[in-house]
């Protein structure tokens, strides 16, 4: 089993949607959480932490379930810009950072 | 700033020869990573600093050395490539284990 395991998709939005990506990850002493957003031959950038309270910042919403052990990623009103894949990450201490191997979304007119 | 900064950005080599890919960053991190990325896998850890004149295994080490000889680079080497050390590198910096980690732009390195 993987220690992040994501949903590759791609899934194939229309503009305006809203849309949801689940992780999951294996290791319950996972510390910090974050989703990462690459776009294609480009290197991933922070998109947003994740807390345990939940949090959003604009069109995204984040929440972590510790007891199930699952990050979510909600994206309200989707634009054609939002098309990229989104990486899963989770720390479980130290330098032992992974990454999932990401979704693919896609936004269309 | 330029924050991040890879050289080169593409290379072919063949079966057998050496290479180093060069990381800099002016963000003045203590961090800095080096990781590879394949097609259907998360960025995986190769090797990485906690400091000027550190290095440590990450995850799929073998293969490559890495060196920090200044604060603001690091170095990661190829001593004997093999098609299977073809794929996306890239270096990524953080002010601490836990935080943030911000990348370079990648090296695409073809092995033949």
């Amino acid at each position: 089993r993987k220690e992040v395991e994501q949903d590759p998709g791609p899934f194939n939005v229309p503009e305006g949607a809203t849309v949801a990506f689940n992780c999951t990850y294996s290791n319950s002493a996972s510390q910090s959480f974050f989703w990462y957003r690459q776009d294609c031959r480009k290197e991933p950038k922070l998109l947003m932490s994740v807390y345990s309270s939940g949090n959003e910042d604009g069109r995204f919403t984040a929440q972590l379930n510790r007891a199930s052990q699952y990050i979510s990623l909600l994206i309200r009103d989707s634009k054609l810009s939002d098309s990229a894949t989104y990486l899963c990450v989770v720390n479980s201490g130290g330098f032992k950072t992974i990454f999932g191997a990401g979704t693919r979304l896609f936004v269309k007119a | 700033n330029a924050g991040v900064t890879q050289t080169p950005k593409f290379r072919v080599l063949k079966t057998g020869q050496s290479m180093t890919l060069l990381c800099a960053q002016d963000m003045n991190h203590e961090y800095m990573y080096w990781y590879r990325q394949d097609p259907g896998m998360g960025l995986r850890l190769i090797h990485y600093s906690v400091g000027e004149g550190t290095t440590a295994k990450g995850e799929v080490p073998d293969g490559y050395n890495v060196s920090r000889l200044k604060k603001q680079n690091f170095l990661l080497g190829l001593e004997s490539a093999a098609p299977s050390q073809t794929s996306v590198y890239f270096c990524a910096t953080s002010s601490g284990l836990m935080n943030t980690q911000y990348f370079g732009p990648g090296t695409r390195l073809t092995v033949l």
